[in-house]
């Protein structure tokens, strides 16, 4: 039993490239959830997934896009990365309220 | 939208004492509120959370606090130990259609000295 499981964990992209951030969940959760945390400032939602087959915006969806693949995984993705996408994503999954966090990736645009 | 204020976003402390981090909201209608522990490298733990049906709840040396009517809550530490230091995070849930979300605080750097 995994629990959240990201790949890759660092990433260095140059502007303008492209590139997926995939999570998978062993927890049969309904929801899922993508995060950025950048320091001072918490955690942002940028994307959820209530069930399959639906997606949503969260509070800073700008330059995302997301595909809710199938029950257990939930795909990020930036098609042309900047700068200001250099952060650390987290992945998440819930049933009811609890969220279970995947372990991160440390992406960086150069 | 819900607003979560956190403070301090930095604490020093010495083994053995108590550390106590409180948190603020702006949405009354915020029902559930998590705390989270995060270790350097790692991704965010769930170390406790209560629901606005309770005042306080407690689990060994944690302890969280609700105040309803004044919209703040709290997470006490007692007995702090090395371990214990890493970022901590508090978080309300609303709800969002068919899901809940949650909106984290800033996050509070937590360092106890041996």
């Amino acid at each position: 039993n995994a629990g959240v499981t990201q790949t890759p964990k660092f990433q260095v992209l140059k502007t303008g490239q492209s590139m997926t951030l995939q999570c998978a969940q062993d927890m049969n959760h309904n929801s899922m959830y993508w995060y950025r945390q950048d320091p001072g400032m918490g955690l942002r939602l940028i994307y959820y997934s209530a069930s399959e087959g639906t997606t949503d915006k969260g509070e800073v969806p700008n330059g995302y896009n997301v595909s809710r693949l199938n029950k257990r995984e939930f795909s990020l993705r930036l098609e042309s990365a900047a700068p200001s996408q250099t952060s650390v994503y987290f992945c998440a999954s819930s049933e009811r309220r609890t969220e279970a966090f995947g372990s991160g990736t440390r992406l960086t645009v150069v | 939208g819900e607003n979560v204020e956190q403070h301090p976003s930095t604490l020093s402390v010495q083994e053995g004492d108590s550390a106590v981090i409180k948190c603020t909201y702006s949405d009354s209608a915020s029902n559930y509120f998590p705390w989270y522990k995060q270790e350097l490298g790692k991704g965010p733990q769930l170390i406790i959370d209560i629901r606005s049906n309770v005042g306080e709840k407690k689990d060994q040396r944690i302890a969280v606090t609700l105040n309803k009517t004044a919209k703040h809550f709290s997470l006490h530490i007692t007995e702090t130990q090395p371990e214990d230091s890493a970022v901590y995070f508090c978080a309300a849930s609303i709800r969002d259609g068919a899901t809940n979300k949650l909106i984290f605080g800033t996050g509070t750097l937590l360092a106890v000295q041996p």
